[in-house]
């Protein structure tokens, strides 16, 4: 089984759209959770990491669900510049490896 | 610029030759990693150094590929015999600490093996 199994999408939501991405870790001693966000042939980017309290970057919104194994992002009032693939990333039980989802990939429409 | 460097940016080479990258770190940081990413995938992990010590490898690292921080600064990444499976974007990212910081990505090395 997958470290980080992520929907590939993709989404093509509307520009003010609200969209969700979730994100399900199979090891339950995982140490810490991060959306990182990569746009087309560039490097990943951190966009948020994710705290068992959840927490909101602006439109951004980030829930991580322990007893279930997974993690959220919220994206409201989409924005053009919000297209990009969304990596869910999560680390081993020592946190000192680091595993990726396949990413989601969102594109807003104007 | 300050950020993450990678050299070279692209390589291409014949099956069964030896290719080796070069990634220079942002200069404070002490962690530092390594990826593959293939098209339609996400970054996959196959090492980290903290300063100068290998601490950890990937299960799926074969023994052709080795890697080094000999002074705890840059980093090189060694492939030993390439194989046409080899073929990826090879990334370095480097970060302040522990699991809690932000990793930094270098733009990465494009090697296509033919």
């Amino acid at each position: 089984r997958k470290e980080v199994e992520q929907d590939p999408g993709p989404f093509n939501v509307p520009e003010g759209a609200t969209v969700a991405f979730n994100c399900t870790y199979s090891n339950s001693a995982s140490q810490s959770f991060f959306w990182y966000r990569q746009d087309c042939r560039k490097e990943p980017k951190l966009l948020m990491s994710v705290y068992s309290s959840g927490n909101e970057d602006g439109r951004f919104t980030a829930q991580l669900n322990r007893a279930s194994q997974y993690i959220s992002l919220l994206i409201r009032d989409s924005k053009l510049s919000d297209s990009a693939t969304y990596l869910c990333v999560v680390t081993s039980s020592t946190g000192n490896q680091f595993y990726f989802g396949t990413g989601t990939s969102l594109t807003v429409i104007p | 610029d300050t950020g993450v460097s990678q050299d070279p940016r692209h390589k291409i080479t014949k099956r069964g030759q030896n290719v080796t990258f070069r990634c220079d770190p942002i200069s404070e940081h002490n962690r530092l990693y390594w990826y593959r990413q293939t098209l339609g995938q996400g970054p996959e992990f196959l090492t980290y150094f903290q300063n100068e010590a290998q601490l950890e490898k990937s299960r799926l690292l074969s023994d052709r590929f080795s890697a080094e921080r000999p002074k705890g600064s840059f980093s090189t990444l060694e492939i030993q015999r390439t194989e046409q499976g080899d073929s990826a974007m090879y990334l370095c990212a480097s970060s302040l600490g522990g699991h809690f910081y932000e990793q930094y990505f270098g733009p990465g090395t494009r090697l296509t093996v033919t």
